[in-house]
């Protein structure tokens, strides 16, 4: 089983539409969560951290649910610039150094 | 901007030939991740710096690769003896001071091996 598992892309929706992305890791003894975004090409970059309460940035709303080792990303209202491949991303410790395991991303093509 | 650099940013190269890339992280970052990207997969993990010492090497790292920080400022990533196999996009990371914080990447160095 592979680290970090994400949906099977891509995802194509109209504008306006919401998407939600799922993600699940395999390393219990994960600690910080990530969504990154990539669009074409160019390096990832940070969209939003993952919280276990929950948290929301505008359009952009991050889930996490430990006992299922489960995170999702949902975007609401989408926009053309929201295409890009998602990033799922977890760090395994708390403390010191560890790697970032990333998924293999969910591609998402908004259309006009 | 980052402020992670990354070079070049794109190299073509021969089966056979050995290259080498750069990074220079953010300055007041003390650690470094080198990770590689092959089309449709997610950056995978290749090592890691912290200072100027390799702490963790993944078992992608082969014997034709090798890595160094000298002085503990930039980086460079060496590939001996290169296969088609080795194209990738080669991207450097430097994480923020404090253990949990993202990583900011450099805008990587796409190989092509021909």
């Amino acid at each position: 089983r592979k680290e970090v598992e994400q949906d099977p892309g891509p995802f194509n929706v109209p504008e306006g539409a919401t998407v939600a992305f799922n993600c699940t890791y395999s390393n219990s003894a994960s600690q910080s969560f990530f969504w990154y975004r990539q669009d074409c090409r160019k390096e990832p970059k940070l969209l939003m951290s993952v919280y276990s309460s929950g948290n929301e940035d505008g359009r952009f709303t991050a889930q996490l649910n430990r006992a299922s080792q489960y995170i999702s990303l949902l975007i609401r209202d989408s926009k053309l610039s929201d295409s890009a491949t998602y990033l799922c991303v977890v760090r395994p410790l708390s403390g010191g150094y560890s790697t970032l395991t990333f998924g293999k991303g969910t591609m998402l093509l908004v259309s006009p | 901007d980052t402020g992670v650099s990354q070079n070049p940013r794109h190299k073509i190269t021969k089966r056979g030939q050995n290259v080498t890339f750069r990074c220079d992280p953010i300055s007041e970052h003390n650690r470094l991740y080198w990770y590689r990207q092959t089309l449709g997969q997610g950056p995978e993990f290749l090592t890691y710096f912290q200072n100027e010492a390799q702490l963790e090497k993944s078992r992608l790292l082969s014997d034709r690769f090798s890595a160094e920080r000298p002085k503990g400022s930039f980086s460079t990533l060496e590939i001996q003896r290169t296969e088609q196999g080795d194209s990738a996009m080669y991207l450097c990371a430097s994480p923020g001071v404090e253990a949990n914080t993202e990583a900011f990447f450099g805008q990587g160095t796409r190989l092509t091996v021909v």
